[in-house]
Formats: C-alpha cells, sequence, structure tokens
C-alpha cells in the first residue's frame, strides 16, 4: 500500500527566510510525487510534480522541491518566503506500475508566514 | 482556458436528507474524481471516471453515496440520506486523456456541506 506522511502540522517561518516543508512516501514501485497548494475556501492548486528525470523538480511561484529516493523524501523549498505564501501545503504520491492508481494525499502543513 | 466548475459552494442540510454536487471539468479532461476532505484530513479519493465508466469506487460508500458521469463530460455526486460524518469539502478534480498515471489533476474549488 502506498502512502505519504507530512511530519510537521504547521510551519512557521519569517518572511524573506527559507521555507521547507517536509514530505516523506512509502510505496512499491517507483513513485510519482505532486505538491499542491490550498488557500482558504479554494480548491488544490498544483505547484509541481516529479515523474522522473533530475532530482530536483521546479514549479509555479517560486517552489522547487527535491526528490531523494534513499530518503523516501520529497521537501517542498522556496528560499524566500511571501506572506501571500500562507497556506495549506499537500504532498501526494502516485505508484507508477498502476496507470489507475489513486493520487495518495498528505495530511498537510499549515504554513505562516510573518511580516 | 477555464477551469473546473462546482455548484453550489456551500450547503447546509439536516441529517438524514439528501443533497447532490454537480461538477463541470476541464473542456476535453477524459477522467474525472471526486474527493472527500475532512477537516484537517487530506482529500481522499470517493470515485474515478474514465469518460463515462467508473474506474475506482473503492472507497466510495455505496449504501449513501452514488455518483454519475452520463455523457463523459459533467458528473453529478450525491448523498442520500447524510449523516453527521459526512460533513466535510467535496472536491471535483479532472486530468487529461490517461497517459502512465503521471498527468496533473486540476482541482474545483469545493462544495463545502454541513450536515445537522
Amino acid at each position: 500500500a502506498q502512502s505519504v506522511a507530512q511530519p510537521e502540522d504547521q510551519v512557521n517561518v519569517a518572511e524573506g527566510n527559507p521555507l521547507t516543508v517536509k514530505c516523506t512516501y512509502s510505496v512499491s514501485g517507483n513513485p510519482y510525487l505532486f505538491w499542491y497548494v490550498q488557500y482558504p475556501n479554494r480548491g488544490l492548486q498544483f505547484l509541481l510534480k516529479y515523474i522522473t528525470g533530475d532530482n530536483l523538480v521546479k514549479g509555479s511561484y517560486g517552489f522547487e522541491a527535491e526528490f531523494n529516493k534513499s530518503q523516501t523524501s520529497f521537501h517542498l523549498k522556496k528560499p524566500s518566503a511571501l506572506v501571500s505564501d500562507s497556506a495549506l501545503y499537500f504532498c501526494a504520491v502516485r505508484v507508477s506500475t498502476d496507470s489507475w492508481g489513486k493520487l495518495q494525499f498528505g495530511a498537510g502543513t499549515q504554513v505562516v508566514v510573518t511580516p | 482556458e477555464a477551469g473546473v466548475a462546482q455548484s453550489p459552494r456551500y450547503k447546509i442540510i439536516e441529517k438524514r436528507q439528501s443533497v447532490a454536487f454537480w461538477c463541470n471539468p476541464i473542456s476535453g479532461h477524459a477522467t474525472l474524481y471526486w474527493y472527500q476532505q475532512i477537516l484537517g484530513q487530506g482529500p481522499k479519493l470517493l470515485i474515478q471516471f474514465q469518460n463515462n465508466g467508473v474506474v475506482d469506487d473503492s472507497q466510495l460508500p455505496k449504501d449513501r453515496f452514488s455518483a454519475e458521469r452520463l455523457k463523459g463530460v459533467d458528473s453529478t455526486l450525491k448523498i442520500q440520506p447524510a449523516k453527521l460524518e459526512d460533513s466535510a469539502v467535496y472536491l471535483c478534480a479532472s486530468s487529461g486523456r490517461r497517459t502512465s498515471g503521471t498527468e496533473t489533476q486540476y482541482f474545483g474549488p469545493g462544495t463545502r456541506l454541513l450536515v445537522l
């Protein structure tokens, strides 16, 4: 069975500081990994995904994520956080061997960026 | 390009009543998903359609939930009768033609359901 864990319920960071949101996964096969962001009363917005190739993936709004196979992690990063980055972030995983495979989401990490 | 549309945005009902949610996916998207997002949790897939056929409904409580996508475009999710634990946000998502699971899912704004 596939699963994804986001070990931090909330991350607090000052504006201008680096932001990291952690994600680890467990799958029996090659993972496809996704990050989404959710603003209040809005649906999920796609940020980036890792399918194959370069372990560093660049996405929307200055975010990037690094795939680490040995540590089964896919942490989301932004070099300089903005107050507008305050939102709920979800990591999700799908197994490559199952083309109908459902997207398994983590519980989410609330990011709070203070001015 | 228009995004995924959902209606209504909010719904309050009493337990044992019925409710229906509507979703119109991004034009041309063959795959449609319904998710349930309970407060404090990540979205959980309820049902996945490929065109007008169901490919995964393993987590759909079939005694009370039903969904259809008759013409392979828009979809309706129904709950009858509703229970208190059905209070959640119901998200619809769509993605392009199936490849090998690499496609991105695009989400609508969701319907927030409160069952009293």
